[in-house]
């Protein structure tokens, strides 16, 4: 059973669109949550990531918005460009530093 | 730069094989972890280790079994493969600050 669920499977957006990915899970003791990029090929990247103790966090076109009460987070890509067309992942930590992954992102952005 | 290397990027072995996975991270991180990644179901933690010589089981550690016998050096041994273990395998490595760094993959096929 998935701690962490994510949706869409899959979208795809025109270039300079926004891609919203959202995330749920259950464990009130996750204490961190992080996104991470995987283009085809590699291993997944830390694009950004965020703590309960603040309800959005951005670095330049990515904004992590955060609901604490909802149990709920979720990744903004803001003027999507060809080169974000990668498959994203949310996760979550408690304080053992095991992260629990979502199912994943695919995003496609045509030019 | 931060590197962990995975020391097979492709792998084809028979069903009934006993097959050794290597990951060697040059950070000194106290942490270490192998994944696999299927479609539609995200990471999946098999294993971790948070010291030489200790280990502990994740999600689905049944038919898998590690070591650690060097702090840089973590490796995944399937003890005898089946083809429900065609997947990619991703290790990754942590230091004490929850922000994992993956390997690029293991492509391993049972046939």
């Amino acid at each position: 059973q998935q701690q962490v669920k994510q949706s869409p499977q899959s979208l795809i957006v025109q270039k300079g669109g926004i891609s919203i990915i959202n995330c749920a899970y259950e464990n009130t003791a996750f204490d961190y949550f992080p996104w991470y990029q995987q283009f085809p090929g590699k291993g997944p990247a830390l694009l950004i990531a965020i703590r309960p103790d603040v309800s959005e966090k951005k670095e330049g076109r990515f904004t992590i918005s955060f609901n604490k009460s909802a149990k709920q987070f979720s990744l903004h890509i803001m003027d999507s460009q060809p080169g974000d067309s990668a498959t994203y992942f949310c996760a979550a930590s408690r304080n053992d530093y095991k992260l629990s992954f979502g199912a994943g992102t695919t995003v496609t952005v045509r030019a | 730069d931060v590197k962990v290397t995975q020391s097979s990027r492709y792998l084809v072995k028979r069903t009934g094989e006993k097959v050794f996975l290597e990951c060697v991270q040059d950070m000194d991180h106290e942490n270490m972890f192998w994944y696999r990644q299927d479609p539609g179901l995200g990471l999946r933690l098999i294993y971790f280790s948070y010291d030489v010589k200790m280990k502990e089981k994740g999600d689905i550690p049944e038919g898998y079994s590690v070591s650690r016998e060097k702090k840089e050096r973590f490796s995944l041994i399937l003890e005898s493969a089946s083809t429900n273990q065609t997947s990619m395998y991703l290790c990754a490595s942590r230091p004490s600050l929850p922000r994992a760094f993956f390997g690029q993959g293991t492509r391993l096929t049972v046939v």
